[in-house]
């Protein structure tokens, strides 16, 4: 069955980076568009970015472009999100979704990333 | 920006009876329209893409209708596990995908 792990989440001090992973398995992955969809405490969902699955086509929301890379890995089945210069507001559940073109078919169980001093 | 409008934000149904849930672009949007299950503590799950194309596995009693603006998904007969937060999302005007804010679905 599809699997999608996230991994990397964690406390992190305004301006400070974190790298969250995602591992997939049970699909060929390679064949997928892949997102990262963030969910702030108590709040709804925010998709921030995406990626075709030949790393080609990448768009970031203006929320967190210049900050945030995604970036894929297909040999090694795995999606990444590189968070940069981080502030208060990015706090929130970050998931790890199948899909970025019409709509997410396969979710993650979510990171956790607080940004507090 | 497309921006998705949903109502109510609270439903409260008795089991067993039916609940219909409103979704509303800002424009629009043919039928490019999915909608979310979220339960507390969990990942949002697909139900239905398309307008009212259900995902895998999810029973026929959730249904979709709607095109242009104007979107609604309806559970027919409201079962206790139903209890969760439901968000429209559109993808005809992409990127990026944009949400509604959630319709919060409670038991009586």
């Amino acid at each position: 069955q599809v699997q999608l792990v996230e991994s990397g989440g964690g406390l992190v001090k305004p301006g400070g980076s974190l790298r969250l992973s995602c591992a997939a398995s049970g699909f060929t992955f390679g064949d997928y568009y892949m997102s990262w969809i963030r969910q702030a405490p108590g709040k709804g969902l925010e998709w921030i970015s995406y990626i075709s699955g030949n790393s080609e086509i990448i768009y970031h929301a203006d929320s967190v472009k210049g900050r945030f890379t995604i970036s894929r890995d297909n040999t090694a089945k795995s999606l990444y999100l590189q968070m940069n210069n981080l502030r208060v507001e990015d706090t929130a559940v970050y998931y790890c979704v199948r899909g970025g073109y019409r709509y997410g078919d396969q979710w993650g169980q979510g990171s956790l990333v607080t940004v507090s001093s | 920006e497309i921006v998705m409008t949903q109502s109510p934000a609270t439903l409260s149904v008795s089991p067993g009876e039916r609940a219909t849930l409103s979704c509303r672009a800002s424009q629009s949007i043919s039928k490019d329209v999915a909608w979310y299950q979220q339960k507390p503590g969990q990942a949002p799950r697909l139900l239905i893409h398309s307008t009212s194309t259900r995902a895998t596995g999810i029973p026929v009693r959730f249904s979709g209708s709607g095109s242009g603006t104007e979107f609604t998904l309806t559970i027919s007969s409201l079962q206790s596990e139903d209890s969760a937060v439901y968000y429209c999302q559109q993808s005809n005007n992409w990127p990026p995908w944009t949400f509604g804010q959630g319709t919060k679905v409670e038991i009586k």
